[in-house]
């Protein structure tokens, strides 16, 4: 198994502008997590999907972050518009059905916002 | 709802010497209790968990934690570290739901 993919690797990009983050789950995984880790804040959770539906999603910092996951196999994290503190790592991951799972993450974004 | 501490934000340790990466949680409710290490550039990787059963948890690379529920404790610990053990430590609890709640993370530098 691949593991989760996330892409792009590293992002650069200017104020203002739209920035699309892609995540692959695991095949088979139910739960789908967004994560952003700063140097000041740590490991914050964005929002998180079960079975492709969102269901919490308290940790979107404002309306300018929007996620979807139109099927099993793919996720998007979407800024628009971007803003320098924005910039962070922006992880992806995923885990099979279970509350005592393990979360399996992706290798992250690093999203700069110049 | 739940929460992590980790006193301690770096730990340096020479090579070969012991090492114990400390964290304490609060919960209303019995937990789910796991280490994730972080290397640089890479997302994080599940060292151990506890679940529930005997309170020593043995993980990879050689770490092992115990979980200690009067003292609402999980330490970290392995007896010997190498050099590429240097890397970031998180540890993270769930009372069951779906949400893990991470620590501020430990940095451990290995030192020759």
């Amino acid at each position: 198994d691949a593991g989760v993919i996330q892409s792009p690797r590293h992002e650069v990009t200017e104020m203002g502008q739209e920035v699309t983050l892609r995540c692959k789950p695991i095949s088979g995984h139910d739960y789908l997590f967004w994560y952003r880790q700063t140097m000041m804040r740590g490991l914050e959770l964005l929002i998180y999907f079960n079975n492709n539906v969102p269901i919490d999603d308290s940790g979107m910092p404002e309306d300018r972050f929007s996620a979807k996951m139109p099927n099993a196999s793919f996720s998007t994290l979407k800024i628009q518009p971007s803003e320098p503190r924005d910039s962070a790592v922006y992880f992806c991951a995923s885990r099979g059905p279970g509350g005592h799972n393990e979360q399996f993450f992706g290798p992250g974004t690093r999203l700069t916002v110049l | 709802a739940q929460s992590v501490t980790q006193l301690d934000s770096q730990v340096p340790v020479f090579e070969e010497a012991p090492v114990e990466l400390r964290c304490n949680y609060s919960s209303s409710v019995s937990v789910y209790l796991f280490w994730y290490v972080q290397y640089p550039n890479q997302g994080l990787q599940l060292l151990l968990k506890y679940l529930s059963g005997s309170t020593l948890v043995k993980g990879i690379n050689g770490f092992e934690a115990e979980f200690n529920k009067s003292q609402t404790s999980f330490h970290l610990r392995k007896p010997s570290v190498h050099i590429s053990d240097t890397a970031e430590y998180f540890c993270a609890v769930t009372g069951g739901g779906n949400k893990l709640t991470f620590g501020t993370g430990t940095q451990l530098k290995v030192e020759l």
